[in-house]
């Protein structure tokens, strides 16, 4: 199993500019959600999703989409990229989110 | 609202001296603690889970403890491969619906041979 994999591992933005951050898992998990994690603060949950087709926001969702139409792929969009978006964002997943979630490598973004 | 606050920030230990990472905490109905590991430029990496005060678990060099205001991880003999930042985090009642796990700052130990 390759666990939570995320792409890309950095990404520079220029304001304005829109992106797609994926995140795919093969641990067959239901549950799946994207945090940023920025210096000074613990990791915030952006959104998440409890299976195919559901979604939901989190704490910190603006300037943010997500979308859920397999098991496997939960990809994040910033649709119009902000300097305050410049922040290191994980995926996680587990079988239910109250059970462990395990988190992917991260994709670390700079936006100018 | 639910909190987490993590003690200290960082710890310098030499190889061999053991000490405590604490993780307290402000929830509305424990359902779960976790203990994370992340090395720089990585993912946080699970360690633990405890859910009920009393609890313990423990991992080669690394125990888990859980009172109902605080954990504690203790490191026995560290090794210079524990050095990482530990990350806690708990789920509560309020954040159950959304299974978000609350976060705190993280413990950043280094460990000198």
């Amino acid at each position: 199993n390759a666990g939570v994999t995320q792409t890309p591992k950095f990404q520079v933005l220029k304001t304005g500019q829109s992106m797609t951050l994926q995140c795919a898992q093969d641990m067959n998990h239901e549950y799946m959600s994207w945090y940023r994690q920025d210096p000074g603060m613990g990791l915030r949950l952006i959104h998440y999703s409890v299976g195919a087709g559901i979604t939901d926001q989190g704490e910190v969702p603006n300037g943010y989409n997500v979308s859920r139409s397999t098991t496997e792929d939960f990809p994040l969009r910033l649709l119009s990229a902000a300097p305050s978006q410049t922040s290191v964002y994980f995926c996680a997943s587990s079988y239910s989110g109250k059970e462990t979630q395990y988190f992917g490598p991260g994709t670390r973004l700079l936006v100018l | 609202e639910d909190q987490v606050t993590q003690s200290p920030e960082a710890l310098r230990l030499q190889e061999g001296e053991s000490s405590s990472l604490n993780c307290s905490y402000t929830v509305s109905g424990l359902r779960g603690l976790f203990w994370y590991r992340q090395d720089p430029g990585k993912g946080p990496e699970f360690l633990f889970t405890l859910y009920s005060a009393g609890e313990e678990k423990e991992k080669e060099r690394l125990k888990a403890t859980l009172t109902k205001k605080e954990s504690f991880l203790h490191i026995t003999a560290p090794k210079p491969e524990d050095s990482a930042t530990y990350l806690c985090a708990v789920q509560g009642a309020r954040s159950y619906n959304t299974d978000k796990l609350i976060f705190g700052t993280g413990t950043r130990l280094q460990v000198f041979p």
